[in-house]
């Protein structure tokens, strides 16, 4: 079974200053997909950046960008120029994609999360 | 707008006093799923749905009960609730079920509380 460990549990910067936060897999897939999701104090979860494994280009989002390095299985978050609406609880999580209706669904596993407070 | 909508956003409740859940979304989405949130757990899912009337047990499916009747409704059901169901709950949903690389869409979430 695939597993998502983010040894982070809460970190905290300055605002302006740039900030990664850690999360590593294990799984025996070649093809699976990466997301980073934001869960801001309203609980919302909102998908900010998505990696697919066999890309070996780092995906970006405007000051959201990841470090992936599949041999040693970690997919750390980037934030640069952090901004107060950056604070937030941040889920790294992992999905293998399925091969047909007998195999069943894919369902995203996630990390513990990280809480990440941005200050003035 | 798609989206993904859950009933009721704040509820508490007693243990042993049955209570549903609801769950609807506007995408004709052929997959859903529910999730618990628990602080130091992350998000672990409960039931999932591969369709209408296929529904089948997730990570942590003790205590609920789910049904898919409908393509656009996924209800989570707690028979009997307890103080250790006590947790944030999502219900989520993407196109297909084994589209992993696809969006998944998440309700607003759902904060239980069972005294």
């Amino acid at each position: 079974a695939q597993t998502v460990t983010q040894s982070q549990p809460e970190m905290s910067v300055q605002e302006a200053e740039t900030v990664t936060l850690s999360c590593t897999y294990d799984t025996s897939e070649n093809n699976y997909y990466l997301f980073w999701y934001k869960q801001p104090p309203s609980r919302q979860m909102i998908l900010v950046i998505r990696q697919e494994a066999y890309k070996q280009q780092n995906a970006t989002e405007n000051r959201f960008s990841v470090n992936f390095q599949k041999a040693a299985k970690s997919f750390s978050l980037k934030i640069s120029d952090s901004q107060l609406g950056d604070t937030a609880m941040y889920f790294c999580a992992f999905m293998k994609p399925g091969l047909g209706w007998l195999q069943g669904a894919q369902k995203l596993v996630f990390g513990q999360g990280t809480r990440l407070t941005i200050n003035p | 707008e798609a989206q993904v909508t859950q009933n009721p956003r704040y509820l508490i409740t007693v243990t042993g006093k049955k209570l549903t859940v609801t769950c609807s979304q506007n995408m004709n989405h052929e997959y859903m799923s529910w999730y618990r949130q628990d602080p130091g757990l992350g998000l672990r899912q409960i039931y999932y749905s591969m369709n209408v009337e296929v529904t089948d047990k997730g990570d942590v499916p003790e205590g609920y009960k789910v049904s898919r009747k409908e393509k656009r409704n996924f209800p989570l059901i707690l028979e009997s609730p307890s103080p250790n169901q006590t947790s944030l709950y999502f219900c989520a949903s993407r196109e297909t079920p084994q589209g992993a690389g696809e969006t998944q869409y998440f309700g607003p979430g759902t904060r239980l509380l069972v005294l």
